[in-house]
């Protein structure tokens, strides 16, 4: 079955540390995008990548990196430059246009001890 | 940049009785999507509309679009319990790039049994 798959599901960060999120999807999609969800709140754009070895700052670039070096495959690095990385980071792909939506991933959850 | 926004924040409704809920968009759109959420899950795409249509029916679910008034609405009918969940629109604007899609805070519904 097609669909797109993020990991881990939670994940812990320890302060001055990098941690990266993976996104794998398997739609053929070209574009892919990284959200960061807040509790209560909507979805902020982080990166977006309409085509391989290429990606775009979204909204709170800030503190974060990505890489698309393959078609299947947008990972997100949190760096520790981002001062309040706890959150929900949903991945999505699309085709694209996106006139079929977004298929979403089912989200890392990341929170700093 | 363009944000939807939705309104109201929270319903609690019972079952068997309708739900609509509204969004709010800044600039020009092509095309307005709504999304569903459930607890701590990604993002399932329910419906599109283009700017260039006023109402579409997917099942129990029918959108408008008002694009003289920036405005859309999703009325979910007969509702159920399994339909308690958060309930996002997301739009897709003339002036951005592709895919890119700009999402608004969302709309808890709570279904009562």
């Amino acid at each position: 079955d097609g669909g797109i798959t993020q990991s881990p599901k939670y994940l812990f960060r320890k302060e001055g540390q990098n941690v990266t999120l993976s996104c794998e999807q398997n739609l053929n999609h070209d574009a892919m995008y990284w959200y960061r969800q807040d509790p209560g709140q909507g979805l902020r754009l982080i990166y977006y990548s309409q085509i391989v070895n290429d990606f775009q700052k979204g909204d709170i670039a800030e503190g974060y990196s990505v890489s698309r070096e393959k078609k299947e495959s947008f990972p997100l690095t949190v760096t520790s430059a981002q001062k309040n990385p706890t959150a929900f980071y949903l991945c999505a792909s699309s085709t694209g246009t996106a006139i079929y939506g977004y298929t979403f991933g089912s989200g890392t959850r990341l929170t700093v001890v | 940049s363009q944000q939807g926004e939705e309104d109201p924040q929270a319903l609690s409704i019972q079952e068997g009785e309708n739900a609509t809920m509204n969004c709010s968009y800044k600039t020009s759109i092509n095309n307005l999507q709504w999304y569903r959420q459930n607890s701590g899950r990604g993002l399932v795409h329910l419906i599109l509309i283009r700017s260039n249509e006023r109402e579409k029916h997917s099942g129990r679910l029918r959108v408008t679009l008002d694009t003289s008034k920036k405005s859309s609405s999703l009325l979910i009918t007969a509702s159920r319990a399994a339909d308690t969940a958060s309930y996002f629109c997301a739009t897709g604007g003339r002036e951005t790039s592709g895919s890119r899609l700009t999402f608004g805070e969302g709309t808890q519904l709570t279904v009562n049994p």
